[in-house]
């Protein structure tokens, strides 16, 4: 079975600093996808970053970057210059290609509040 | 080109009332996801359909709680007897045929909000 931990449940930044939102994760899986979105106060879902488990790279997508540590099962988001904007709840998750059955959906972990202050 | 649409919004439903939360996936795709979120919760998966097809629904309650996606129209999920627990955010995401596979990011909607008074 696959799982997610987020450890921060709350997270303080201040505007145009950087800061690092934790994500590790567990897996028996070879093979397996990392994600992070953003869920603003009006609630939709919003698709940041991808990592796939085999990438040599670290991920990165403007502002947003991912820092994997495969052998630490870990996948932390880093935002660079953060805004007000990035204020939200951010969810990690992954999504893995199980032995049986269709298990191509995803594992969300419990989110982490971002607080940017101005 | 319209993305995942989920309506209503926000729906409020008295106790025992039933529930019927409709998603749109986005155009060319036929397979359908639906998360349920809640309070202050991630996501957590309650169903996998294709058109007229249910091919996992292991994170369903047993009792009350149905899902269907008709070969013609949107998926729909149904609650029967809604109770207050049932109040949560209902996500739908939708995917291409075939999936891309583990890389494959979904697109969600943007969420039926349940409110059980």
């Amino acid at each position: 079975a696959q799982k997610i931990t987020q450890t921060q449940p709350g997270m303080f930044v201040q505007e145009k600093e950087a800061v690092t939102l934790d994500c590790t994760y567990d897996t028996s899986d070879q093979s397996y996808g990392l994600f992070w979105y953003k869920q603003p106060s009006s609630g939709e879902m919003i698709f940041l970053i991808y990592q796939g488990s085999y990438d040599e790279q670290n991920a990165t997508e403007g502002r947003y970057s991912l820092n994997f540590q495969k052998a630490r099962k870990s996948a932390n988001l880093v935002i660079s210059a953060s805004q007000l904007g990035d204020s939200a709840m951010y969810f990690c998750a992954m999504r893995g290609m199980e032995e049986a059955g269709y298990g191509q959906n995803f594992v969300f972990g419990p989110g982490t509040r971002l607080s940017v202050l101005p | 080109n319209a993305g995942v649409m989920q309506n209503p919004r926000h729906l409020v439903r008295r106790r025992g009332q039933e529930a019927r939360l409709r998603c749109s996936p986005m155009k060319g795709h036929s397979h359908v996801y639906w998360y349920r979120q809640l309070p202050e919760e991630g996501l957590k998966f309650m169903v996998y359909l294709q058109k007229e097809n249910i091919i996992d629904e292991s994170g369903m309650p047993k009792e009350r709680f149905s899902a269907e996606f008709p070969k013609e129209g949107p998926s729909i999920l149904r609650i029967q007897q809604v109770v207050r627990g049932d109040s949560a955010a209902y996500f739908c995401a939708s995917s291409p045929i075939p999936d891309s596979g583990f890389s494959y990011g979904y697109t969600f909607g943007s969420g039926t909000r349940l409110t059980v008074v």
